[in-house]
């Protein structure tokens, strides 16, 4: 079975600083890559989609790399905002169709 | 864009209430999610269904059911509500190809009292 981990579950920057939100994954047999955004009770935005085949993907200030074979994934927030304050989350699309989701990491970006 | 719609933003239910929760998407995607997002526990993956008429349990079934009678509209359904599924609950949609993003809704927020 598909297990996705990011660590920590929660994390406080400093307003300026660059964010690193790290996720693992312990089936490499991965179709894609979804990192997602949360605000408080709200539904999960997409922010980047990696394809199993791609090593990265940006968009604007944000960049995910993608290492298949040793499982994991990274997603890079440039020059972090106070808006940037939610909980990230990613998931895998594995096997027929299937999808795993790890638990988030809520991030405070102070002023 | 696509757009994955939740009928309710809130609900409030009481005890033994029968209640549905309806999602529809408008870009023909051929697979449909409900889950539900408690603290501490993530998403859990309630039903699935990936063309008409079908359906699959997800992790956690039990005290739901699910109908998908058109393309675009997946509905979950507590035939008799409790305290225990008070939770967010969060519709997605994603096209069958193995390499496609998925998509969710804004969320229900379900109280059962």
């Amino acid at each position: 079975k598909q297990e996705v981990t990011q660590i920590p579950a929660a994390l406080s920057v400093p307003e300026g600083e660059n964010l690193v939100l790290n996720c693992s994954f312990t089936d490499s047999a991965i179709y894609n890559l979804q990192w997602f955004r949360q605000d408080p009770g709200k539904g999960l935005t997409s922010l980047l989609l990696i394809q199993s085949s791609q090593r990265e993907q940006t968009s604007g200030r944000l960049n995910a790399s993608l290492d298949k074979s040793s499982g994991r994934s990274t997603l890079y927030i440039a020059a972090s905002q106070p808006g940037d304050s939610a909980t990230y989350l990613c998931a895998v699309v594995y096997g027929n169709n299937r999808l795993a989701f790890g638990k988030g990491n809520q991030v405070v970006v102070i002023p | 864009d696509v757009k994955v719609t939740q009928s309710s933003r809130y609900l409030v239910k009481r005890t033994g209430e029968k209640v549905f929760l309806e999602c529809v998407q408008d870009m023909d995607h051929e697979n449909m999610f409900w889950y539900r997002q408690d603290p501490g526990l993530g998403l859990r993956l309630i039903y699935f269904s990936y063309d008409v008429k079908m359906k699959e349990k997800g992790d956690i079934p039990e005290g739901y059911s699910v109908s998908r009678e058109k393309k675009e509209r997946f509905s979950l359904i507590l035939e008799s509500a409790s305290t225990n599924q008070t939770s967010m609950y969060l519709c997605a949609s994603r096209p069958h190809r193995g390499n496609s993003p998925l998509h969710f809704g804004n969320g229900t927020r379900l109280t059962v009292t």
